[in-house]
């Protein structure tokens, strides 16, 4: 089944920085790639996805890119702000397949 | 919609006790996912379901764990007994089509076993 490695596994980044997050995948045939921010004590929700026919996709200052051919996938947020301040988690899936596999998760700290 | 909900929120319980955790989907999405957190391995897939029949149960831990869903609008996870070590939060999601969509998640159920 599908293997995905996401790191590191926290950040610390001051206020106005910007913050990279980075996964790995290991199933060639996996082509849609989520992202999700889950604040404490609260569910995850999705806040940006990209699919495998598409290399770069932003929202405001979140943006995502995908390299097929290493398999791996990131998560960029421009200018942090406090409210970034969550546990990301980046997840896979095929075509085909229908679970997500996610990853281990980024808790995100923004430093006023 | 008011989106997937998942009772109880807090669950306190004796060792060896029946836990049983609930969720009803949002309306209209086929598959059901259901997932335990803890700060040692993330989010961990238990089960899930398509049109409720399930699909594929091999992340269930134990045959403590059992799960239904019985028709569209509701799902159980079971645990019996329950162990400290199942102490977790545990999510249930739905999704409209595969796993290539939006998968929206509950507000989960804290699960303490002491």
């Amino acid at each position: 089944g599908e293997n995905v490695e996401q790191h590191p596994s926290t950040l610390s980044v001051q206020e106005g920085d910007s913050a990279v997050i980075k996964c790995t995948y290991s199933d060639s045939a996996s082509n849609y790639f989520p992202w999700y921010k889950q604040e404490l004590g609260k569910r995850p929700q999705l806040i940006i996805d990209i699919r495998s026919n598409v290399g770069e996709k932003k929202d405001q200052r979140i943006a995502v890119t995908l390299n097929k051919t290493a398999k791996h996938f990131s998560l960029h947020i421009t200018e942090t702000q406090p409210e970034d301040s969550a546990v990301y988690f980046c997840a896979a899936s095929t075509l085909t397949g229908n679970q997500f596999y996610f990853g281990t998760g980024t808790s995100l700290t923004v430093i006023p | 919609d008011a989106g997937v909900i998942q009772s109880p929120r807090h669950e306190v319980t004796e060792m060896g006790q029946e836990v049983t955790l609930r969720c009803k989907p949002i309306s209209g999405h086929d598959y059901l996912f259901w997932y335990r957190q803890t700060m040692m391995r993330g989010l961990e897939l238990l089960i899930y379901f398509n049109n409720n029949v399930p699909i594929d149960d091999s992340g269930m831990p134990e045959d403590r764990f059992s799960a239904k869903m019985p028709n569209a609008s509701f799902s159980t996870l079971k645990i019996q007994p329950s162990e400290p070590r199942d102490s977790a939060v545990y999510f249930c999601a739905s999704s409209l089509l595969r796993a290539t969509t939006e998968a929206f998640f509950g507000q989960g159920t804290r699960l303490t076993v002491v």
